[in-house]
């Protein structure tokens, strides 16, 4: 049974517009979370993560937001652009366990 | 730019033969992680390594598999006799590890593993 779902295998946006990847898991003990982007032959890069202290963090275009409540975060890339097209991974973990991650969700910024 | 390096990056070859597979990680870095990454199962943790010391390989085939760290800067992952199943993109990730999950982990740009 998957910890970590991100149930959209694949996303299209329009350059300029707002990029939501979401990502729901089931372990309460998760308390920390983090995205991870990929481009092809090359090996996940850390974008941007958050405690579940917090409800939302921000960097730069990438905001964060935790729902602990309903056990799902999303990523919000604005305004989207052609060189974010990459398949980005939701990881968590928690006290003494390691990452667990999604299977990833494709995203293309059309030009 | 510090970076994980992983060698080879690209290996081909016949069903039976044992494959091996390097990672230096980060200099400082405390834990080592294999994974490997399927179209169906995204990324799937197969062995963990702090300071050194095998922690967690209940991801890998023990029967087949086999994972060290020689030293601090290498980590290997080994396949015998590799089957064509085993075909995949192996990622090598090191990270600060305190126990307490919260720090990320810097990856590796992959071995990709074609078994014929």
């Amino acid at each position: 049974d998957q910890q970590v779902k991100q149930n959209s295998p694949s996303l299209s946006v329009q350059e300029g517009r707002i990029s939501i990847l979401n990502c729901d898991y089931t372990n309460s003990m998760f308390d920390y979370f983090l995205w991870y982007k990929k481009y092809p032959a090359e090996g996940p890069t850390f974008l941007i993560s958050i405690s579940s202290i917090k409800d939302k963090n921000e960097d730069g275009r990438f905001t964060v937001f935790l729902n602990k409540s309903a056990k799902h975060l999303s990523l919000h890339i604005v305004p989207s652009q052609p060189g974010d097209s990459a398949v980005y991974f939701c990881a968590a973990s928690g006290l003494g366990q390691n990452f667990v991650f999604g299977p990833g969700t494709r995203l293309s910024v059309l030009p | 730019d510090a970076r994980v390096t992983q060698t080879p990056r690209h290996k081909v070859t016949e069903m039976g033969q044992e494959v091996t597979m390097r990672c230096q990680p980060i200099l400082g870095h405390n834990t080592v992680f294999w994974y490997r990454q399927t179209m169906m199962q995204g990324l799937e943790l197969l062995a963990y390594f702090r300071n050194r010391a095998p922690l967690d390989d209940s991801g890998m085939p023990k029967d087949r598999f086999s994972a060290e760290m020689p030293d601090a800067t290498l980590a290997t992952l080994k396949i015998q006799p590799s089957e064509p199943r085993d075909s995949a993109v192996y990622f090598c990730a090191s990270g600060l590890g305190t126990g307490n999950g919260n720090q990320p982990q810097h990856f590796g740009d992959g071995t990709r593993l074609s078994i014929l």
